[in-house]
């Protein structure tokens, strides 16, 4: 089983609709999630920490449950500019030591 | 302006010719890493570096070798390139080695390297 395992997608939405995105962790002592952004072929960008009591950022929330390893991404009202694949991103091994991995993505396009 | 630079964007090479790509943060990061992007699999990380001299493995080291011997710099190395190496890769920082949730990455725009 992988350490991060996402579900690849593509998601095809219309404008204006609201999308979830899940993402499952294997490391029961994982400290640290994330999510990031990545444009095609451009560098990935942080889109947003999770943190233990979820947190929200515009349209985006994010969820962590840790008793079944998984954390989520809520997209609401999505925009044109919101098509791009989604990383989750997991630190193992909190504080020192920084050994991140990063779940192979979920593309999502936004449809006019 | 605060950036991670990488260079080259672009390379392509044949099978045994030592190469080293070059990744360089002004934000005085205490944290660099390199990562390679393959379909299907991900970012995974190369090798990663706490501070100036420490360095540590990542899930994928086999074949690379890295350097810090100044905070901004951090190469990566390619004794013998071998075609499966053939990926994107990506080089990031961040401020410090501390509790990863503070820490964003910050990446270089990524190198695509072709090893034929």
């Amino acid at each position: 089983r992988k350490e991060v395992e996402q579900d690849p997608g593509p998601f095809n939405v219309p404008e204006g609709a609201t999308v979830a995105f899940n993402c499952t962790y294997s490391n029961s002592a994982s400290q640290s999630f994330f999510w990031y952004r990545q444009d095609c072929r451009k560098e990935p960008k942080l889109l947003m920490s999770v943190y233990s009591s979820g947190n929200e950022d515009g349209r985006f929330t994010a969820q962590l449950n840790r008793a079944s390893q998984y954390i989520s991404l809520l997209i609401r009202d999505s925009k044109l500019s919101d098509s791009a694949t989604y990383l989750c991103v997991v630190n193992p091994r909190d504080n020192y030591g920084q050994n991140f991995v990063f779940g192979p993505g979920t593309r999502l396009s936004v449809l006019p | 302006e605060a950036q991670v630079t990488q260079n080259p964007r672009y390379l392509i090479t044949v099978t045994g010719k030592k190469l080293t790509v070059t990744c360089s943060q002004n934000m005085n990061h205490e944290y660099m890493s390199w990562y390679r992007q393959d379909p299907g699999l991900g970012l995974r990380q190369i090798y990663y570096s706490m501070n100036v001299e420490v360095t540590d493995k990542g899930d994928v080291p086999e074949g690379y070798k890295v350097s810090r011997k100044e905070k901004r710099n951090f190469p990566l190395i390619l004794e013998s390139p071998s075609p499966n190496q053939t990926s994107l890769y990506f080089c990031a920082s961040s401020l410090s080695g501390g509790p990863a949730l503070y820490n964003e990455q910050f990446f270089g725009p990524g190198t695509r390297l072709t090893v034929l």
